[in-house]
């Protein structure tokens, strides 16, 4: 059965830094999705992207944050300047229409 | 932002009976709704949805119904069983959101007991 596949499963970075999480959506899919949880609290949507540009983006999703479709099989989310609050496990969506498919998750812890 | 509530934090239920998982919502621009169920260090999985046009979608054990004058949805698992303990996410989509966006509530731990 076809899934959507992240990677790190975990990344521990220093405040300040880049990081670039990694995603393999469902390869039929059109629509392409990050949202995060941050521990105890609810799954918060951070962006959608649909052919090739950037369809809805939350008030998270400031300027620290970029995604980007480099080939047709990866799907990438980056933060530029990593803060203590970004702490949270990131998790990528896809969709064909309907219903959306999670990944497994990166856990990114930032110290 | 409480567009999407789920009331009850958890829910223990006897193996072979109806599980029963609520959600509120108060965003009637709402028109599309989903179930997750979620395992700690995984991510959701989708479990069933609905349309804003329906008032019942069942697949297998599992049941969803949607009440649009009381802006409330239920998940029925029948039979339950052990390995249906998770935490079960409701979430919905706005027609408004062209991006697909989903609003999630804050999940309701399912204990299926043999």
């Amino acid at each position: 059965e076809p899934e959507v596949t992240q990677t790190p499963s975990h990344q521990v970075t220093q405040m300040g830094q880049e990081v670039i999480l990694r995603c393999v959506p469902i390869s039929n899919h059109l629509y392409f999705y990050w949202y995060r949880q941050i521990l105890g609290q609810k799954v918060e949507f951070l962006v959608s992207f649909y052919n090739n540009e950037i369809s809805e983006k939350s008030e998270i999703f400031d300027d620290q944050f970029s995604v980007e479709r480099p080939d047709g099989s990866n799907f990438t989310l980056k933060i530029r300047s990593t803060k203590l609050e970004d702490s949270a496990m990131y998790f990528c969506a896809s969709s064909y229409s309907g219903g959306q498919f999670f990944g497994p998750g990166t856990r990114l812890t930032v110290l | 932002d409480q567009q999407v509530k789920q009331n009850s934090p958890s829910l223990s239920v006897q193996e072979g009976r109806i599980s029963i998982l609520n959600c509120d919502y108060t965003n009637s621009m709402f028109d599309y709704f989903l179930w997750y169920k979620k395992y700690p260090a995984e991510g959701p999985t989708f479990l069933i949805s609905i349309s804003s046009i329906k008032d019942k979608n069942e697949d297998g054990r599992f049941t969803v119904f949607l009440n649009k004058s009381a802006k409330h949805l239920s998940l029925h698992i029948v039979p339950s069983q052990p390995g249906d303990s998770a935490v079960y996410f409701c979430a919905a989509r706005s027609i408004y959101n062209q991006g697909g966006k989903l609003i999630f509530g804050q999940g309701t731990e399912l204990s299926v007991k043999p």
